[in-house]
């Protein structure tokens, strides 16, 4: 039982490039997150999902794109990158357990843009 | 989301007790109080939530008053690998949308 795991751990950009973040979760969860957190600050919600198929958008969604095609499976795409985006980005999944959603985060993927 | 506030830094020596209070004034009726620990360079970890009154487990207690408005997350007995930034979460049942805030940096000192 792997958990949440990301790919990739680091990566470097140059401004415009574009990527994809992969976030996969094998405890059958139905809900997912994308947070980023950036230094000395805390997490903050990017994109969120709540099924296959299915997306919101969180405190911060500009400049992010998401997808759901498999419920295991959460993408976070970054279209045209910019410096504003270095952040590490961490994914999450949860379900109910009859009081709230108790989260389990990935390690985080380490994003520069330069 | 509901807003929480809770002191951005905390100073501790091994063997005491630490107790970080967080208020959360706009909390709902259905709304679970949770915390989250988080080390340096990893993802946040669950570590307790409650609705009313006393909840304990291995790790932590927490303490919630019967008006709901606060809630204080007691850590007995700490050491130095409890030094991390600990979040009280805005409580939201709404498909688990949390504020994590900026939360409450620990410093455990020998």
């Amino acid at each position: 039982n792997a958990g949440v795991t990301q790919t990739p751990k680091f990566r470097v950009l140059k401004t415009g490039q574009s990527m994809t973040l992969l976030c996969a979760q094998d405890m059958n969860h139905e809900y997912m997150y994308w947070y980023r957190q950036d230094p000395g600050m805390g997490l903050r919600l990017i994109h969120y999902s709540v099924g296959e198929g299915t997306t919101a958008k969180g405190e911060v969604p500009d400049g992010y794109n998401v997808s759901r095609l498999k419920k295991q499976n959460f993408l976070l795409g970054l279209e045209s990158a910019a410096p504003s985006q270095t952040s590490v980005y961490f994914c999450a999944s949860s379900d109910w357990t009859g009081g709230s959603y108790e989260q389990y985060f990935g390690p985080g993927t380490r994003l520069t843009v330069t | 989301l509901a807003k929480t506030t809770q002191p951005i830094s905390m100073d501790s020596y091994e063997g005491q007790e630490v107790n970080i209070t967080c208020s959360h004034n706009n909390i709902a009726t259905n709304d679970y109080i949770t915390w989250y620990q988080q080390f340096p360079s990893q993802g946040p970890r669950f570590i307790i939530q409650g609705y009313k009154t006393k909840v304990t487990n291995e790790v932590a207690s927490l303490f919630i008053p019967a008006d709901r408005k606060s809630s204080t997350l007691s850590l007995p007995r700490v050491s130095l690998s409890d030094t991390a930034v600990y979040y009280c979460l805005g409580p939201n049942t709404n498909a688990g949308k949390s504020t994590f805030g900026d939360g409450t940096t620990l410093t455990v000192k020998p």
